[in-house]
């Protein structure tokens, strides 16, 4: 099962926005409503920040929103802040193993 | 409060094994799914393999890189996941991250190192 493909980095000022996509296959990504959004900083576990494309968790600020178009999904933030910049992670229900399956992950860089 | 604490991590050569544990509290262990995730340094997440609840038979599955090496397991009367990993190669070194399965992987414990090295 192949990783889901992100870019490897993005970057942005801050306030402004930035899009982070995740491309996967209609096995995965396009076939179901499972995608997740994880952040990590150094060291520590990932963060839920995004569920079933579109959900933000409790205690999860609103500048984090999620969408899906065909086999693409994307995590938006907007008003970006310093403290966003960490690695960021999709996930999706793949069909292939029955479980689950990453991107390779975006590191974000606020300038 | 949820907690999940990892433990059974450390050096173990090339071929042999080792079993990692995954203790849980504060929420409804048995009637959770709970998944194995792994991130090599400087690497990205991999997800390693999943044990649903009694509910859904304990039905388990795995990635292709860790599946007839790997078992999952559960004790639910020790609110406690299992990690079982037999012959464990270099590729196999990484933080071994026990996740919660809610509404995605809604808690994580703090991981435990697994090295493979000779």
């Amino acid at each position: 099962q192949s990783a889901l493909t992100q870019p490897a980095s993005v970057s942005g000022s801050p306030g402004q926005s930035i899009t982070i996509s995740c491309t996967g296959t209609s096995s995965d990504v396009g076939g179901y409503n499972y995608v997740s959004w994880y952040q990590q900083d150094p060291g520590k576990a990932p963060k839920l920040m995004i569920y079933e494309v579109t959900h933000r968790p409790s205690g999860v600020p609103d500048r984090f929103s999620g969408s899906k178009s065909g086999n693409t999904a994307s995590l938006t933030i907007s008003g970006l802040q310093a403290e966003d910049e960490a690695d960021y992670y999709c996930s999706s229900y793949t069909t292939s193993t029955r479980g689950v399956v990453f991107g390779g992950g975006t590191k974000l860089t606020v300038l | 409060e949820v907690q999940l604490v990892e433990s059974g991590g450390g050096l173990v050569q090339p071929g042999g094994s080792l079993k990692l544990s995954c203790a849980a509290s504060g929420f409804t262990f048995s009637g959770s799914d709970m998944h194995w995730v792994r991130q090599a340094s400087g690497k990205g997440l991999e997800w390693v393999g999943r044990i649903r609840s009694k509910a859904k038979s304990y039905a388990t599955a795995y990635a292709a890189s860790v599946k007839g090496r790997f078992t999952i397991s559960r004790d639910d009367s020790k609110n406690t996941a299992y990690l079982q990993m037999n012959s464990l190669k270099t590729d196999d070194t990484a933080v071994y991250y026990c996740t919660k399965a809610g509404l995605g992987f809604d808690y994580w414990g703090q991981g435990t190192l697994v090295t493979v090295s000779s």
